[in-house]
């Protein structure tokens, strides 16, 4: 079975640009998370995604804003980015995720996007 | 609020010898707990979990986790150490508590250095 793809792998952009991060989960996984992992931050949760609709959310802008399809295939956004913005941006996904109260499942990680903001 | 603690930056053991990974956890509820491992330029794999019974875990690659709850730990361990065991170690929480369901809460990471 194959694991879960994210794409780009690398991006580059300039300060001020937006960008969208795409990721596929595990075929019958309904549940994508993503993160953001910076050396000074750690790994840090931005949003959860389930059956199309947001399920939870970290401390983030509203810069920073994501969506789930039909397929469970997701994107993130992060619009007029900024040099901290910088990071390995990990995607997981889960077979159902949470529905109320905290699921024993598994996330499985994505290899990750690097994105370097110039 | 939820939070883990990985004490040690860095771990260095001699390829044989036996290594931990110190993990502690403070969560509201019963907790979920996870040990994941980073190398380099890649994504994060799982290694094994806690949810509920016997306190001594077992995972992938020879690893095993214990378990502590008077002790909110939750320590990675392998009895004998290889060097492409060397890489980034996450341990991570979950909580039980309606408000905290769903995101893990992962440490600051430990790396483990194994030299032959």
């Amino acid at each position: 079975k194959a694991g879960v793809t994210q794409t780009p792998r690398y991006l580059i952009k300039t300060r001020g640009q937006q960008v969208t991060l795409s990721c596929s989960p595990i075929s019958g996984h309904r549940s994508v998370s993503w993160y953001q992992q910076t050396p000074g931050q750690g790994l840090q949760f931005l949003f959860e995604y389930f059956s199309e609709t947001q399920r939870n959310k970290g401390n983030f802008p509203g810069r920073f804003s994501g969506r789930q399809f039909s397929n469970s295939r997701s994107e993130m956004n992060v619009s007029t980015l900024e040099l901290g913005d910088s990071a390995l941006y990990l995607c997981a996904s889960s077979r159902v995720g949470t529905a109320g109260t905290s699921s024993t499942d598994t996330q499985y990680f994505g290899p990750g996007t690097r994105l370097t903001v110039l | 609020a939820q939070s883990v603690a990985q004490p040690e930056d860095q771990v260095n053991v001699a390829e044989g010898n036996p290594l931990t990974v110190k993990c502690t956890y403070s969560v509201s509820g019963n907790p979920y707990l996870f040990w994941y491992v980073q190398y380099p330029n890649r994504g994060l794999q799982f290694l094994l979990k806690y949810i509920t019974g016997d306190n001594l875990v077992k995972g992938s690659y020879g690893f095993e986790a214990e378990f502590n709850k008077s002790q909110t730990s939750f320590h990675l361990k392998k009895p004998s150490a290889l060097v492409s065991d060397s890489a980034l170690y996450f341990c991570a929480v979950r909580g039980t508590v309606s408000s905290n369901t769903g995101k893990l809460i992962f440490g600051q990471g430990t790396t483990l250095q194994v030299k032959p």
